[in-house]
């Protein structure tokens, strides 16, 4: 079993507020993810992360920011939040050691909703 | 730029009718690829996965897919499906070591009873 955390699950803020959404692995892998998926779309890789004090930013840009200061926390800041920021964001985490192809494991998601 | 197609978006089959969902991608290197699903509230979980080796991977909960290289498919089959079946279910591609996924669009299926 994963286990992988985000909080909070569900947030409504107002526009302009500066936001932190969590995420906390406790498999001790290197490589940590974050994706923005939105109803009936794939999900876009936003930011990722191999390790400590690595980040990356993804496919899909975005306006956020990551940190990766230890290995089990990858939290993902907006600074002013904007409605067009509401969507679904998952955090995922994947082992670092062999070849590519691990498979990603999924924390159950924060919904962002921005008023 | 490398993409991943799911042909149907919605799916809605009966209890004990067998199920097949399509997964394209495109890109002619080496691939892993990837079959997750989403139950209503829960998170996503991974179904079956393919590295190397024989083409016809079998997963949890009676699911299986078949890798065609030549036609850059892999495609998820049940043989019957049952009402918890119920799910969004995605396909992903991993193509560099560092293990990025490109995701689908999802197919949701809807199982009746």
């Amino acid at each position: 079993e994963a286990d992988i955390y985000q909080t909070p699950r569900y947030l409504v803020i107002g526009t302009g507020k500066k936001i932190t959404l969590e995420c906390s692995q406790t498999m001790g892998h290197d490589k940590m993810y974050w994706y923005q998926q939105d109803p009936g779309m794939e999900l876009h890789l936003i930011h990722y992360s191999y390790g400590v004090n690595s980040t990356e930013k993804g496919d899909l840009s975005s306006e956020s920011t990551v940190s990766r200061i230890r290995t089990e926390h990858f939290p993902l800041t907006l600074e002013s939040a904007r409605p067009s920021h509401t969507s679904q964001y998952l955090c995922a985490s994947s082992d670092l050691s062999g070849t590519g192809g691990r498979e990603q494991y999924f924390g159950p998601g924060t919904r962002l909703t921005v008023t | 730029a490398q993409s991943v197609s799911q042909h149907n978006h919605h799916v809605i089959l009966s209890e004990a009718a067998s199920l097949e969902l399509g997964c394209n991608y495109s890109y002619g290197g080496t691939v892993n690829l990837f079959w997750y699903v989403q139950y209503p509230g829960q998170h996503l979980q991974l179904l079956l996965k393919y590295f190397s080796g024989d083409p016809l991977v079998k997963g949890i909960k009676g699911f299986e897919a078949e890798f065609i290289k030549s036609k850059f498919s892999f495609n998820l089959r049940k043989p019957s499906v049952q009402w918890s079946d119920t799910a969004e279910y995605f396909c992903a591609v991993s193509t560099d070591s560092w293990g990025k996924f490109q995701f689908g669009a999802g197919t949701q299926v809807v199982v009746t009873p």
